[in-house]
């Protein structure tokens, strides 16, 4: 199946910080990527869509100056989370879409803000 | 509103025993129907779908059939095995271009 990558897997950031975490299509192009928060133990809550070329779609009640996501090609999207806190710990999922149904996920990124 | 809802877990078995996770749904129209799986540490992996009414998705043992009557898209598996422990999540999406939507997953330990 198609693959999915992030990169890093695990980061550790000082309170303040601003981290980026890559997202990236291996073997197709994806016309639209999505971003999802899982706090332990809990489902995906999707955060934003994005479409390469045009701005993100965020889920209310998401702040989009504090998740700041770039989708700018067609196998490359990044989430950047400024001044993270230590609430913003986090695993953070994306997922990869071509025109087709299926939705791939990537192996998801940890975040810990001390 | 369109909604999962699975069983809660965890759910414990021994190797060799029959798996259910139960899973229904909410939803306008006529969904597109998924399990995924998520193995400690990972990202989450497409296990079965089914697209319409009566359509049967099956991968690894696994199988769910889409019930339209009762909303459902129970998981099943006859025989589980240790490398089956993860968390399984029940979602949908009511088309083409919409967002999946996740049940709270259900959490599978399969003991020895």
């Amino acid at each position: 199946g198609a693959v999915v990558s992030q990169h890093p897997s695990r980061v550790i950031c000082k309170s303040g910080t601003s981290v980026k975490i890559e997202c990236r299509s291996l073997d197709f192009q994806a016309t639209t990527m999505f971003w999802y928060r899982q706090f332990p133990k809990q489902s995906l809550m999707l955060m934003a869509t994005s479409n390469e070329g045009s701005k993100a779609t965020y889920e209310q009640g998401v702040e989009k100056d504090k998740f700041l996501i770039n989708h700018a090609s067609l196998t490359l999207s990044t989430l950047t989370v400024t001044s993270a806190h230590p609430e913003d710990s986090s695993f953070y999922i994306c997922s990869a879409r071509s025109e087709g149904e299926t939705q791939y996920f990537g192996p998801g990124t940890r975040l810990l803000v001390l | 509103g369109n909604s999962v809802t699975q069983m809660e877990g965890p759910v414990t078995l021994s190797e060799e025993a029959f798996l259910t996770i139960n899973c229904t749904y909410t939803a306008t129209g006529y969904p597109s129907l998924f399990w995924y799986v998520q193995y400690p540490g990972e990202g989450l992996q497409l296990l079965l779908k089914a697209t319409k009414a009566d359509d049967k998705g099956s991968n690894k043992g696994f199988e769910a059939t889409y019930r339209k009557e009762t909303t459902s898209f129970h998981l099943e598996k006859g025989s589980v095995q240790v490398s089956d422990s993860a968390v399984y999540f029940c979602a949908l999406r009511n088309n083409q271009g919409g967002k999946l939507i996740f049940g709270q997953g259900t959490e599978l330990s399969v003991k020895p």
